[in-house]
C-alpha cells in the first residue's frame, strides 16, 4: 500500500525558516518524481512544485511563488522527500501536501494527509 | 501559465441525479487533465487520469471526457458519499490546478 507521511509543520514567524520531510512506503521510491502542493485554509489547490526521480536527472521544478525561496531535494537511501522554505510569508500559511508523481506529464496519484505551515508573528 | 477554469463553482444536488463538471483549458492540453476528488478535512483523492481513464477503485458512477481544452467529470446517479469539493489538474507544462466545484447533496 502506497503510504506518503508529511511531517515537520508548525507555527512560524515570517522571515524564517522550515523544513518538511515526506516519507514514503510501499513503492519504490527511486523510481518516481514527487511533488509539493498546498492548500490555503479555505482556499483551493496551488501546485509548488516538483522533483524528477534520479533517472531524469533528479531536477526541480517551482511555482513563481515560491521559486528563489523554496528548495526540494530528496534521498532515495531513506525514501523521503523534503521542502526547504526559507524567507516564510504570512501567505505561505497553507496545509502542505507531497504527492507521488505530478511532474509534467504525469498525475499526482496518491497524496500524504497534508502538514498544516502557519506564519504568523 | 496554463489557466483551468471549472464551472460550477457551487452545485447542490440530490441523491441519484445525474451530475456534470466542466474544466476549460486557456490553451489546448490534449488530454494532460486529471480530476481529484477532496471530502472536508481530508486530502484530495485521484479520480480520472487523462481526461477519461479511472484511477484503481474509483466508483464507476464517476467518468470523464474531453481533449484539447474542454473537459467534463461526469457523475452518475449521485450518493450522498459523493458530496465533496472536485479539482481538475492539467500536467501538460508546469502544473495548475482549476480552483475547485464545490458539491453540496441536498
Amino acid at each position: 500500500e502506497v503510504q506518503l507521511v508529511e511531517s515537520g509543520g508548525g507555527l512560524v514567524q515570517p522571515g524564517r525558516s522550515l523544513r518538511l520531510s515526506c516519507t514514503a512506503s510501499g513503492f519504490t521510491f527511486g523510481d518516481y518524481a514527487m511533488s509539493w502542493v498546498r492548500q490555503a485554509p479555505g482556499k483551493g489547490l496551488e501546485w509548488v512544485g516538483f522533483i524528477r526521480s534520479k533517472a531524469y536527472g533528479g531536477t526541480t521544478e517551482y511555482a513563481a511563488s515560491v521559486k528563489g525561496r523554496f528548495t526540494i531535494s530528496r534521498d532515495d537511501s531513506k525514501s523521503i522527500a523534503y521542502l526547504q522554505m526559507n524567507s516564510l510569508k504570512t501567505e505561505d500559511t497553507a496545509v502542505y501536501y507531497c504527492t507521488r508523481g505530478g511532474i509534467v506529464g504525469a498525475t499526482n496519484d496518491y497524496w500524504g494527509q497534508g502538514t498544516l505551515v502557519t506564519v504568523s508573528s | 501559465e496554463i489557466v483551468l477554469t471549472q464551472s460550477p463553482d457551487f452545485q447542490s444536488v440530490t441523491p441519484k441525479e445525474k451530475v456534470t463538471i466542466t474544466c476549460r483549458a486557456s490553451q489546448s492540453i490534449g488530454s494532460s487533465l486529471h480530476w481529484y476528488q477532496q471530502k472536508p478535512d481530508q486530502s484530495p483523492k485521484l479520480l480520472i487520469k487523462y481526461a477519461s481513464q479511472s484511477f484503481s477503485g474509483v466508483p464507476s458512477r464517476f467518468s470523464g471526457s474531453g481533449s484539447g481544452t474542454d473537459f467534463t467529470l461526469t457523475i452518475n446517479s449521485l450518493e450522498a458519499e459523493d458530496a465533496a469539493t472536485y479539482y481538475c489538474h492539467q500536467s501538460s507544462s508546469l502544473p495548475s490546478f482549476g480552483q475547485g466545484t464545490k458539491l453540496e447533496i441536498k
